[in-house]
């Protein structure tokens, strides 16, 4: 049971360049989120997705897109990385519960130059 | 007004004291509170969640609510330097769909 796993761990990309940021949790759950951690900011929600099929804007969704490929998969795509996204990348994952927590994967260090 | 604002310290004790954190929300709608440990490099991890007003204790933890002050506290008894992290306060939103975070207090536990 890997809980929730991302890929890459780390990145870097030149102004302008595309990339996908993968997630999938084996946990059942059906809720999905995607996270940007910035110094001082704290985490601010990027997109969501309550259910296979479904996804809504969070806090900070411009520049930003995304995928619910399935029930255990949600991917975030930059198409043309800016060096403002530059962050830390949190996907994370829970059950319907109102007092179910969110289960957060490693994380994605990009840097945009 | 963001939806969660926590001090964001750094916040120091000596091994043993309690450390108190604070948290306050601006959505009267919230029904769910959650506590998060993050250390640095790692990602979040849940302490505690509390949705009733008072207390309630976990081990060394103790978070409280007072739903009519809109305030949220977490309080780590006989504190110890691995706990030293950032704690994160998160609201569930009154639709049950997306969490609001709190930028996070530093602590740091002095042997």
């Amino acid at each position: 049971n890997a809980g929730v796993t991302q890929t890459p761990k780390f990145q870097v990309l030149k102004t302008g360049q595309s990339m996908t940021l993968q997630c999938a949790q084996d946990m059942n759950h059906n809720s999905m989120y995607w996270y940007r951690q910035d110094p001082g900011m704290g985490l601010r929600l990027i997109y969501y997705s309550a259910s296979e099929g479904t996804t809504d804007k969070g806090e900070v969704p411009n520049g930003y897109n995304v995928s619910r490929l399935n029930k255990r998969e949600f991917s975030l795509r930059l198409e043309s990385a800016a060096p403002s996204q530059t962050s830390v990348y949190f996907c994370a994952s829970r059950s319907d519960s109102s007092t179910d927590t969110q289960y957060f994967g490693p994380g994605t260090r990009l840097t945009v130059l | 007004q963001k939806e969660v604002e926590q001090n964001s310290g750094p916040l120091s004790v000596p091994e043993g004291a309690i450390a108190s954190l604070n948290c306050t929300y601006s959505d009267r709608g919230s029904q769910s509170f959650f506590w998060y440990r993050q250390y640095s490099g790692k990602s979040p991890e849940l302490i505690m969640f509390i949705y009733s007003n008072g207390d309630k204790e976990d081990g060394r933890f103790t978070a409280q609510l007072n739903k009519a002050s809109q305030y949220v506290s977490l309080l780590i008894r006989d504190s110890q330097p691995s706990d030293s992290a950032t704690y994160l306060c998160a609201v569930l939103s009154n639709t049950g769909n997306q969490f609001y975070f709190g930028t996070g207090t530093s602590l740091t536990v002095i042997p």
